[in-house]
Parts: C-alpha cells; structure tokens; sequence
C-alpha cells in the first residue's frame, strides 16, 4: 500500500483554461475528500464521496468545479474556466468511515497566471 | 458553524526548549479533535487525537488534552527537535453531520534552530 496518490503535484495554466486533478485513494478506502488550502490557511472541506456517490458539497465549490468518482475508486476534480483566486494547494484523503483516521495525499498545487 | 482558532506563527524555538502551540474550538456538537503534522514538501499526518472530554492524546512525544470547559486542545512537547520542524494544524470532526470532513484551523509554522 503506498497510501493516497495525486497527479500532477503541480500545475500552472493560464486564466481561463480547464484543468482536472486526480486522486487515488487507498485501494480500500471508500470514502474520498477533497479539501482546498491557500496560502496561510489550513484545509477546507470541498466535497466528499462515499463510493461513487457525491454526498456533500461545500458552498466553496462553485459552478465551475466539477468532482467525480466513477467506479468508487480513484477520482477527478475538474475546475473550468480557471480564475487566479483559484490558485491554491488541492488535497485529497481517504477513510474507510466517517470516524475513522482520513490519510491525506501530497496535494496537486495549481498555479493561474 | 463550527471552527478552529490556533496560534498564529511563525514560532521559532531552540533545540531542547518547551512547546506550547494553543488551540480553541467551537462546535455545536461533541467532536473529536486532531492535530496534524505537514512537514516540507510532504502530505499531511496525523500526529495525534482526543474523541471526548478528557482524553489526552500522545504521539512522538507531543501531548495535547482535550479540555470541554475551556474548549481548548492544547499542543506540547517538553523538548523540541530540529526534526520538529513543520507546519502543525488543529483541527475537528464534529458527528452532527454525517459527512465526517475535517475542520482545520490556519496552522502554525514551527521552526526549531539547533
């Protein structure tokens, strides 16, 4: 087991342009999150998935944001249209259950010039 | 809603010397409360945790007891490493919900000088 992957670590594009992120979670983890951390922040909760259903999503998640989980194992988040203010490290972690220890990936660090 | 106050950074310490990192919560409900770890260029860790009045949790020598009267989870280690160095986070998971995600506060650098 060599615990929650993210590809790509980084990503810089310009204004404008789609991106998507993926996450592999721990092969037996069925629950996934995705949090956002800025600069000088800590973590803040996006969405999460138990399985391949999206159960929750934060009001920080706007229109532009799209996260899926197809067969309730890896996942993608997609930002279109991407503005600066989404520049941020996105993180992902997995947990076999809502009380359970959540193991955080190395996050992928979007840069929008 | 719920939240996480903790000390602002960055805090810098000398080898051997004792840490304190402070940390207050609001919750509506009984939640669990965590501290994680990020060391540089690496993911965040769990570093240790309480789930009820009382608890204290401890982990490579760091200790932190969770206080319902005063709402606080307190960081401390008796004596810092250089290796200590990172960013360390308070954070809750408060069952209200059913969702289970993670309430961080802003994090607090650390650096410890030999």
């Amino acid at each position: 087991d060599t615990g929650v992957s993210q590809n790509p670590r980084h990503k810089i594009t310009k204004r404008g342009q789609n991106v998507t992120f993926r996450c592999d979670p721990i092969s037996e983890h069925n629950r996934l999150y995705w949090y956002r951390q800025t600069l000088g922040q800590g973590p803040e909760f996006l969405t999460y998935f138990q399985n391949e259903a999206q159960l929750e999503k934060s009001r920080l998640l706007s229109d532009r944001f799209s996260a899926e989980r197809p067969k309730g194992s890896f996942s993608t988040l997609e930002i279109q249209r991407t503005e600066q203010g989404d520049s941020a490290m996105y993180l992902c972690a997995s947990t076999l259950g809502a009380r359970d220890e959540q193991f955080f990936g190395p996050g992928t660090r979007l840069t929008v010039l | 809603g719920d939240s996480v106050t903790q000390m602002e950074g960055p805090v810098t310490l000398s080898e051997e010397a004792f840490l304190t990192i402070n940390c207050t919560y609001t919750a509506t409900g009984y939640p669990s409360l965590f501290w994680y770890v990020q060391y540089p260029g690496e993911g965040l860790q769990l570093l240790l945790k309480a789930t009820k009045a009382d608890d204290k949790g401890s982990n490579k020598g760091f200790e932190a007891t969770y206080r319902k009267e005063t709402t606080s989870f307190h960081l401390e280690k008796g004596s810092v490493q250089v290796s200590d160095s990172a960013v360390y986070f308070c954070a809750l998971r408060d069952y209200g919900g059913s969702q289970g995600n993670l309430i961080f506060g802003k994090g607090t650098k650390l650096s410890v000088k030999p």
